[in-house]
């Protein structure tokens, strides 16, 4: 089945500690974006690639990097340097960049204990 | 950027009633509008979107409509079931990046 797979469910991380979150597609899509939801608040975008070897920071990309070395997977690193990592983080690809229907992956849970 | 506004935050309906959502938009250049519903451990998935030149869309039980004028957008859901009580997000989509803009969120209920 084609579909967007984002790992682990749910994440604990110390503080001073760097993570990184995968997402894995298999729909051959070239866009792939992340996105980080608070309570109360929309999904705000943190990285987006429009396809493979590169990407562009999104509204809220200070303390994340990205890598996308290959078309199918887009993880996201949520580093030290993010003052309040807390929350739930979707990833999602489309088709193109251009108006097109975005699937999301069932999100991972991070929390800083 | 595009600033995009979802009301009410949290919807309460009795099953077989209507459910509206309401959301408005700032960058008038915006041309694509999804909608998604986001349920618990299933992700969130494309429900029916809307583009600029259409002011309505329906898909059996839900109906999306656009004034560009007034720059909102609402979601209509009829005959409510169970299984429609989730988290619903509007989005926008401006050129030319085309970067969807979401709304808040606003979480419905439907009760039995």
């Amino acid at each position: 089945d084609g579909g967007i797979t984002q790992s682990p469910k749910y994440l604990f991380r110390k503080e001073g500690q760097n993570v990184t979150l995968s997402c894995e597609q298999n729909l051959n899509h070239d866009a792939m974006y992340w996105y980080r939801q608070d309570p109360g608040q929309g999904l705000r975008l943190i990285y987006y690639s429009q396809i493979v070897n590169d990407f562009q920071k999104g509204d809220i990309a200070e303390g994340y990097s990205v890598s996308r070395e290959k078309k199918e997977s887009f993880p996201l690193t949520v580093t030290s340097a993010q003052k309040n990592p807390t929350a739930f983080y979707l990833c999602a690809s489309s088709l193109d960049r251009v108006n097109t229907e975005a699937f999301f992956g069932q999100g991972t849970r991070l929390t800083v204990v | 950027g595009e600033n995009v506004e979802q009301h009410p935050s949290t919807l309460s309906v009795q099953e077989g009633d209507s459910a509206v959502i309401k959301c408005t938009y700032s960058d008038s250049a915006s041309n694509y509008f999804p909608w998604y519903k986001q349920e618990l451990g299933k992700g969130s998935q494309l429900i029916i979107d809307i583009r600029s030149n259409v002011g309505e869309k329906k898909d059996q039980r839900i109906a999306v409509t656009l004034n560009k004028t007034a720059k909102h957008f609402s979601l209509h859901i009829t005959e409510t079931q169970p299984e429609d009580s989730a988290v619903y997000f509007c989005a926008a989509s401006p050129p030319p990046d085309y970067k969807l803009s979401f709304g808040a969120g606003t979480t419905v209920t439907v009760r039995a």
